[in-house]
């Protein structure tokens, strides 16, 4: 099956710095990748997501891209700020027509301080 | 985008009760259900998924028996925890997804304390 891996950790960044998280993933059939926001004991927000015929995505301060050959996305948040402190995941699924399972990373813990 | 609800947001319960969680598609038909779990700091792990209308498929190491999973409508899904032990205490959620849209909707999640 599928595996995620996410890096870093945790991230501190100062007030209106960039953030970058990375994830690779292991199946080459994924073709969807979200990215997802998560406060504590709060439900997963989707904040980006990109498919394999995109190399990259940006709104606003959130870009994602995405290596097919090397499988692996990125996370990119510009300008942050305190309310960007969360928790975001990166995911990879196969998009089929009887399913998508989710493969969710270990997790990013972001801390914009001020 | 669309909702998906989930109750109840927080269980206490002694050892040895059954717990059942419901998740609802308020304005659309969700074809797939999905449980996840979700310990303190860390990612969420699938547990099950099921299609309206037929059995779970349940993950590896999840055992069937104990995660009872009934998805009987294109808008409900349940998910009961049978005799809960102090270590099913987690945090329960349920994302939707209907079969034309990849994305997943998610409910508001289950903080379940088994006592």
């Amino acid at each position: 099956g599928e595996n995620v891996e996410q890096h870093p950790s945790t991230l501190s960044v100062q007030e209106g710095d960039s953030a970058v998280i990375k994830c690779t993933y292991s199946d080459s059939a994924s073709n969807y990748f979200p990215w997802y926001k998560q406060e504590l004991g709060k439900r997963p927000q989707l904040i980006i997501d990109i498919r394999s015929n995109v190399g990259e995505k940006k709104d606003q301060r959130i870009a994602v891209t995405l290596n097919k050959t090397a499988k692996h996305f990125s996370l990119h948040i510009t300008e942050t700020q305190p309310e960007d402190s969360a928790v975001y995941f990166c995911a990879a699924s196969e998009i089929t027509g009887g399913g998508n399972k989710l493969t969710f990373g270990t997790g990013t813990q972001l801390k914009v301080e001020l | 985008g669309a909702v998906v609800s989930q109750h109840p947001s927080r269980v206490i319960c002694k050892s040895g009760t059954s717990v059942k969680i419901e998740c609802r598609s308020l304005d659309f038909q969700a074809t797939t259900m999905f449980w996840y779990r979700q310990f303190p700091k860390q990612s969420l792990m699938l547990m099950a998924t099921s299609n309206e209308g037929s059995k779970a498929t349940y993950e590896q190491g999840v055992e069937k028996d104990k995660f009872l999973i009934n998805h009987a409508s294109l808008t409900l899904s349940t998910l009961t925890v049978t005799s809960a032990h102090p270590e099913d205490s987690s945090f329960y959620i349920c994302s939707a997804r209907v079969r034309t849209m990849e994305k997943l909707f998610f409910g508001s999640g289950t903080q379940l304390s088994v006592l």
